[in-house]
């Protein structure tokens, strides 16, 4: 079935460093939905990306969505502690508009 | 305004017990899902309704769960008998109704979840 890859699983980085997470999907994607979950709390929503290309900016975050609409990837510039988090990427199936979750990146930021 | 609220917020049970949890979503919002997510997984889909019907269970276990949302606000979700591989969290969503533009769908907001733990 359907699955919506994300890498890498975990990361470690030093307050300032840069941080990219990249999502795939084995299928085409009419969209996809960028969430961040605190430890312990829920996900909440981040960004939608719809148009095949699409870059969406919110202050250091950075989301790209694939020409073929297939992948996606967020970039953070100069990580903050207050980025730490799991972040998840969530693919819509063309066909169904059934929401597919990654397994998610879970960011740690040493300060 | 209120979030979407889910109680209880933990819940400790032994197998082959049954459970049940609620879920009350944003005020408006026609549409509500519940999702479990296991421990380093992230969420995974179990049922979708669209007011008072059903849009997709197809991941939902329906020989032990069961899910219903009678008037179309507040919703229930059930497990009965409870299985070890159940212990996760359930995370309750709701989003407004109707598509934000074309190919484009509506953000999901999540309530805090009740954490399972099935000896």
């Amino acid at each position: 079935g359907q699955q919506v890859m994300q890498i890498p699983q975990y990361q470690h980085v030093q307050e300032g460093e840069d941080f990219t997470t990249y999502c795939n999907s084995s299928t085409t994607l009419s969209n996809i939905q960028w969430y961040k979950q605190r430890p312990g709390g829920h996900p909440v929503f981040l960004i939608q990306l719809v148009k095949s290309g699409e870059v969406k900016k919110q202050k250091r975050l950075t989301f790209q969505f694939g020409e073929a609409k297939k992948n996606s990837s967020l970039h953070i510039t100069a990580t903050q502690t207050t980025d730490v988090g799991t972040y998840f990427c969530a693919g819509r199936r063309s066909n169904t508009g059934k929401l597919i979750f990654g397994q998610g990146t879970t960011l740690q930021v040493k300060p | 305004e209120a979030g979407v609220a889910q109680s209880p917020r933990y819940k400790i049970i032994e197998k082959r017990q049954s459970v049940a949890f609620w879920c009350n979503p944003i005020s408006g919002h026609a549409t509500l899902y519940w999702y479990q997510q296991i421990l380093g997984q992230g969420p995974k889909l179990l049922i979708q309704f669209q007011n008072n019907g059903v849009v997709d269970d197809s991941q939902l276990p329906k020989d032990r769960f069961s899910a219903e949302r009678l008037k179309g606000v507040d919703s229930t979700l059930k497990i009965q008998p409870a299985k070890l591989e159940d212990s996760a969290v359930y995370l309750c969503a709701s989003s407004p109704p109707g598509l934000a533009a074309q190919g484009s769908y509506n953000e999901q907001f999540f309530g805090p979840g009740t954490r399972l733990t099935v000896l």
